[in-house]
């Protein structure tokens, strides 16, 4: 299986900060890679996938980059909205795996 | 819009088996561009991918269950089905269902149901 494994686990931020998580996989993903933003007793939400595109009305202040082994979610100015955990997940082959995720508080 | 619901017992005793519909509304089920799958996410853990099948029946699951996932689909119900069987503590979790595009990323979630298992 493919391991993939989030950084840092919690990350506390101010509104308006730019804030990036990693995501790095155990072996080459290519660029089969998605987030998912995630709020306390909700479904997750995709908001990336193919490590750079945008979902169909996510806001443009999140973004993502990278390939093969390493990737990076960037939220520019956070809202109050963003506030919530993060997961990546791989789809380059089964089984299809997440990362443990990655909390993001308010400071 | 497309929507999912899962449904079923919330309470499932230990060694049973547990069973979960995820009814879809607002699209298709018998389409050949998507797959439909399911993720459980035990409480505060992160999640874990139980496995997908697509219109036709087709099925891939997530070798971790170690072959206790079944998932079926009926088309003319537009839904399909969980089951896991000889449960344990360790199977208690939010189960979600889920679309998956061709390229098999979960492009749609239902809200998820809480099924505990207990005597």
């Amino acid at each position: 299986d493919i391991q993939m494994t989030q950084s840092p686990s919690t990350l506390s931020a101010s509104i308006g900060d730019r804030v990036t998580i990693t995501c790095r996989a155990s072996q080459s993903i290519s660029r089969w890679l998605a987030w998912y933003q995630q709020k306390p007793g909700k479904a997750p939400k995709l908001l990336i996938y193919k490590a750079s595109s945008l979902e169909s009305g996510v806001p443009s202040r999140f973004s993502g980059s990278g390939s093969g082994t390493e990737f990076t979610l960037t939220i520019n100015s956070l809202q109050p909205d963003d506030f919530a955990t993060y997961y990546c997940q791989q789809y380059n082959s089964p089984p299809w795996t997440f990362g443990q995720g990655t909390k993001v508080e308010i400071k | 819009q497309l929507q999912l619901q899962e449904s079923g017992p919330g309470l499932v005793k230990p060694s049973e088996t547990l069973s979960l519909t995820c009814s879809v509304s607002g699209g298709s089920i018998g389409s050949d561009t998507y797959y439909w799958g399911w993720v459980r996410q035990p409480p505060g853990k992160g999640l874990e991918w139980i496995g997908s099948i697509n219109y036709s029946g087709s099925t891939y699951y997530n070798p971790s269950l170690k072959s206790r996932a079944t998932i079926s689909v009926d088309t003319s119900k537009n839904q399909f089905s969980l089951k896991v069987s000889s449960v344990t503590a360790a199977d208690t979790a939010v189960y979600y269902c889920a679309r998956l595009t061709i390229q098999r990323y979960f492009d749609n979630w239902g809200q998820g149901t809480l099924v505990t298992v207990s005597s």
